[in-house]
C-alpha cells in the first residue's frame, strides 16, 4: 500500500540553525514521483520540488536541499541557515504512475516548522 | 503567470444556504482539483477534472457539487452543508492528470458552516 510518513509533527529552531525534515514513503511502483510543498499560515500550498524515482541525484536550490535515497525510501528536506519566513507546515507527497492512487498526490501528515528570531 | 486564484477568501454560511466557491487559472492547465483540508491535517482530494470532464469523485457527499464551465474555471456549489464541513477548500491545477505533473494550488477559501 502507498503511504507517506513524516514522523516529525513539529520542529522549533532558532534562526540561522539548519533543520532537516524527514519523509519516508512506501510504494510498490517502480515509477513514482515525490514532492515537497510548503504551506505558510496564509494557507496556500507552494510547490517546492518534484523528484522522479529514477533520479537519485540530490538537489540544492539556494538554502534548500533535498536528499533522495531509494535504499531507505526517504526523501529528506534540509533548510540551511533557517529564517523566520521559513515558518510553515511542510508536506511531503507521493504520486504513483501505476498504483491505486491514479496518479494523485498522497500526502504525509505534515511537519510544522517554527523558526524563532 | 503561475497563479491559481480562488474566491471568496472567507465564507460563512448557514446550513440551509446555497453558495459557490470559484477557482480560476490561466496557465493553460487541463486538470483541475478540489481538496478539503481540516485544521492540522493534510489536504484530502475531493474531485478531479480532466479536460473539463469529471474524472474522479472521491465519494464526496452530494451536498458538494462541482462544475467546470471551461478549461480555466472550476466551481464548487455548496448546499445544505453541515458544521463538520467547515474547512479550508483548496483548488489546484496541473498541466494534465498523471503522476509526473506538479499541482499548483490556490490560496483557498476558509469555509465556516454555522
Amino acid at each position: 500500500a502507498q503511504k507517506v510518513t513524516q514522523a516529525q509533527t513539529e520542529i522549533s529552531v532558532v534562526e540561522k540553525e539548519d533543520v532537516t525534515l524527514d519523509c519516508v514513503y512506501e510504494t510498490r511502483d517502480t515509477t513514482y514521483y515525490l514532492f515537497w510543498y510548503k504551506q505558510p499560515p496564509s494557507g496556500e500550498l507552494v510547490f517546492l520540488i518534484r523528484r522522479n524515482s529514477f533520479d537519485e541525484q540530490n538537489e540544492i536550490s539556494g538554502r534548500y536541499s533535498w536528499n533522495f535515497q531509494k535504499s531507505t525510501s526517504s526523501f529528506n528536506f534540509t533548510i540551511t541557515a533557517s529564517q523566520v519566513v521559513d515558518s510553515a507546515v511542510y508536506f511531503c507527497a507521493l504520486s504513483e504512475r501505476d498504483g491505486g492512487s491514479q496518479g494523485n498526490l498522497i500526502f504525509g501528515k505534515g511537519t510544522k516548522l517554527s523558526v524563532k528570531p | 503567470d503561475t497563479e491559481v486564484t480562488q474566491t471568496p477568501k472567507h465564507l460563512v454560511m448557514g446550513m440551509t444556504n446555497k453558495k459557490s466557491l470559484k477557482c480560476e487559472q490561466h496557465m493553460g492547465h487541463r486538470a483541475m482539483y478540489w481538496y478539503k483540508q481540516k485544521a492540522k491535517k493534510p489536504p484530502e482530494l475531493m474531485f478531479v477534472y480532466s479536460y473539463e470532464k469529471l474524472s474522479i469523485n472521491e465519494s464526496v457527499p452530494s451536498r458538494f457539487s462541482p462544475e467546470c464551465p471551461n478549461s480555466s474555471l472550476l466551481n464548487l456549489h455548496l448546499h445544505a452543508l453541515q458544521p463538520e464541513d467547515s474547512a479550508l477548500y483548496l483548488c489546484a491545477s496541473s498541466q494534465r492528470t498523471g503522476s509526473y505533473n506538479e499541482q499548483f494550488f490556490g490560496p483557498g477559501t476558509r469555509l465556516t458552516v454555522l
